[in-house]
């Protein structure tokens, strides 16, 4: 069975520090998908990246990187310079496409505030 | 491309009233729509699956009768809380699958509902 789970349920940083979010996972499938998502207090869910099982590489994007390690099951999202916009609930999810449904499977979400 | 459109925004309903919310894929066919319900900071939770032409899967735990969901045709699905009750009070996200370039899911902007 899939599962994701996010360890921290909220980090408060002062803005321009460095903060990652924890990302841990679990599946039997070798072949997945990782995603993370920003859910701003408007509720919307904004897509941030996504990652397949078979792509190691870690990705920066701007202040945003992301750490896969598939040898940990991990997916850590590491916000450079924090600010205060960056405050927001991130959510860690993960899918298995070979599965009947295909559906999408969220961790707890982490609530990160950045103050200025 | 692959907007999902998801109406309302938000609603409030009395006890004992039904309550529908529609979830449209604006640019591409959605064969297969996921529903989920989320409470106050808390984690999106799959209530079901819905594949275009067939039965809804649901998730353990969730009432078929309470919760209808109908994938009539590949650009539309409807979720009807039926007999609302206060505790069905929350907000409710759509999602669809999409192939095309890439692998993903596309979110609706969610439906906050209030039952009194």
């Amino acid at each position: 069975a899939q599962k994701v789970t996010q360890a921290q349920t909220e980090i408060s940083v002062v803005e321009k520090e460095d903060v990652t979010l924890d990302c841990v996972y679990e599946t039997r499938d070798t072949t997945y998908y990782l995603f993370w998502y920003k859910q701003p207090p408007s509720g919307e869910l904004v897509f941030l990246i996504r990652r397949n099982s078979f792509d190691e590489q870690n990705e920066i994007s701007g202040r945003y990187s992301w750490n896969f390690q598939k040898s940990t099951s991990s997916f850590n999202f590491t916000i450079t310079a924090s600010q205060v916009v960056d405050s927001a609930v991130y959510f860690c999810a993960l899918s298995e496409p070979s599965s009947n449904t295909g559906k999408l499977i969220f961790g707890q979400g982490t609530t990160l505030q950045v103050k200025p | 491309g692959a907007v999902v459109s998801q109406h309302p925004s938000w609603v409030i309903c009395k006890s004992g009233t039904s309550v529908k919310i529609e979830c449209r894929s604006l640019d591409f066919q959605a064969t297969t729509m996921f529903w989920y319900r989320q409470f106050p900071k808390q984690s999106l939770m799959l209530m079901a699956t819905s594949n275009e032409g067939s039965k809804a899967t649901y998730e353990q735990g969730v009432e078929k009768d309470k919760f209808l969901i109908n994938h009539a045709s590949l650009t539309l699905s409807t979720l009807t809380v039926t007999s609302a009750h206060p505790e069905d009070s929350s907000f409710y996200i759509c999602s669809a699958r999409y192939y095309r370039m890439d692998y993903g899911y596309t979110f609706g902007s969610g439906t906050r509902l209030t039952v009194v």
